[in-house]
């Protein structure tokens, strides 16, 4: 089983579109959790760490639900620069390295 | 404010060369990584390091060593590269590895 798993996509959506995208982890002592960016042929950028109470950040809403083990990102009212792919990403407790699930991509269009 | 540096950018080696990719940080972070990512199999842990003097291997460390002798670089090294090293690598750091990592912009390697 992998360790961090996200649907590949691509998601294709309106601008103005609501969208969500899961990813569910393997390990039950995962203990931190992130979002990443990723824009073509670039490197990944943090988008935002998740919490356990979930967290907003303007049109971006990170939850986790630790019973399930998996983590959710939806995006409010889409941007064409939301074009991108999505990493769901995973740290494990003891370790300070992270996991990458294979990221979704997000295809917004006019 | 550079935050991490990856030279070079594109490189093109032949089977059997060596050489290293470099990587520097100036945010003093203790935690540094090395990652390949290669298409359809997102990004893989090679390397990773602690702090300075101090490095441990990740998922996919054959082929490639490392050293941390400072605590801003963080240089790779392919002994004898092979095709199948062909991929974008990407060094990241983070100050405590707890929280989110900042990447470089990455070196796009082909072996032929």
């Amino acid at each position: 089983r992998k360790e961090v798993e996200q649907d590949p996509g691509p998601f294709n959506v309106p601008e103005g579109a609501t969208v969500a995208f899961n990813c569910t982890y393997s390990n039950s002592a995962s203990q931190s959790f992130f979002w990443y960016r990723q824009d073509c042929r670039k490197e990944p950028k943090l988008l935002m760490s998740v919490y356990s109470s979930g967290n907003e950040d303007g049109r971006f809403t990170a939850q986790l639900n630790r019973a399930s083990q998996y983590i959710s990102l939806l995006i409010r009212d889409s941007k064409l620069s939301d074009s991108a792919t999505y990493l769901c990403v995973v740290r494990t407790s003891g370790y300070s390295t992270l996991t990458f699930g294979k990221g979704t991509m997000l295809l917004v269009s006019p | 404010n550079a935050g991490v540096t990856q030279t070079p950018k594109f490189q093109v080696l032949k089977t059997g060369q060596s050489m290293t990719l470099q990587c520097a940080q100036d945010m003093n972070h203790e935690y540094m990584s090395w990652y390949r990512q290669d298409p359809g199999m997102g990004l893989r842990l090679i390397h990773y390091s602690v702090g300075a003097g101090i490095t441990d291997q990740g998922e996919v460390p054959n082929g490639y060593n490392v050293s941390r002798s400072t605590t801003e670089d963080f240089p790779l090294r392919l002994l004898s590269a092979a095709p199948s090293q062909t991929s974008v690598y990407f060094c990241a750091s983070s100050a405590t590895g707890r929280d989110g990592y900042t990447f470089g912009s990455g070196t796009r390697l082909t072996v032929v």
